[in-house]
């Protein structure tokens, strides 16, 4: 079963706008990730957050994770069409190599 | 290099067939995964091998057999699919990791996946 759940599962925004996608999973891990899909192809990973860490940022990214509410956001700046795409969360429960998939927002930017 | 490669890019095969489908990575990773994706929906851990020994195997059907022959080289040997079993196929690799001492995955580096379709 998935343990990563997303909200919203759809977001359409214009071209500068910015981006908030929530993921909310369900047991301890040791590190939280986001993925980027472009449309049936491979994944591309964005940003790796630790379960010690509470903010990170990589560029136009910006992600949080709050362990006690078993939660994290990933926000995108100033949108571009390029943005177009299914993002993922995946979390690395600990004392294994498994990586659990949410369910995902799919993004749309307008230009 | 951080990439990792997958042959063929599509596969049609009919029910009765024998297929592979190929994984390669030459960044020295020694953990590796196949994931099977369908349309619209995450992608559903399979197999995990972690120093070329399989560690994983998330309760998949025997008619996917994986292979890691070595540490670059990770195959899934497919026979008497299923038409449900067309999906897109996706292979991932990453450094074995410990956490607090316990075994962890770390950031995993995919490969494009294979469009598989069975008739």
């Amino acid at each position: 079963s998935q343990q990563g759940e997303e909200d919203p599962q759809a977001l359409s925004i214009q071209e500068g706008e910015n981006a908030t996608m929530n993921c909310s999973y369900k047991t301890s891990i040791n590190n939280l990730q986001w993925y980027r899909q472009n449309s049936g192809r491979g994944l591309v990973h964005l940003i790796l957050i630790r379960s010690n860490e509470r903010e990170k940022h990589s560029g136009r990214l910006r992600v949080t994770l709050d362990t006690s509410k078993k939660s994290s956001s990933l926000l995108i700046t100033a949108s571009r069409a390029a943005d177009t795409a299914s993002y993922f969360c995946a979390t690395a429960p600990t004392g294994g190599f498994k990586t659990i998939f949410g369910a995902g927002t799919r993004l749309f930017v307008k230009a | 290099d951080t990439e990792v490669t997958q042959t063929p890019k599509h596969l049609v095969m009919g029910m009765t067939n024998k297929k592979s489908l190929k994984c390669e990575q030459h960044m020295g990773h020694r953990a590796m995964y196949w994931y099977k994706q369908k349309a619209k929906k995450p992608p559903e851990l399979m197999f995990v091998y972690s120093y070329e020994k399989l560690s994983i195997n998330e309760s998949v059907p025997s008619r996917f057999s994986p292979e890691c022959p070595n540490s670059s080289l990770l195959n899934l040997h497919l026979h008497a699919l299923q038409p449900e079993d067309s999906a897109l196929y996706l292979c991932a690799s990453s450094q074995p990791g410990l956490a607090g001492g316990q075994k962890s995955t770390d950031t995993q580096y995919f490969g494009p996946g294979t469009r598989l379709t069975v008739l």
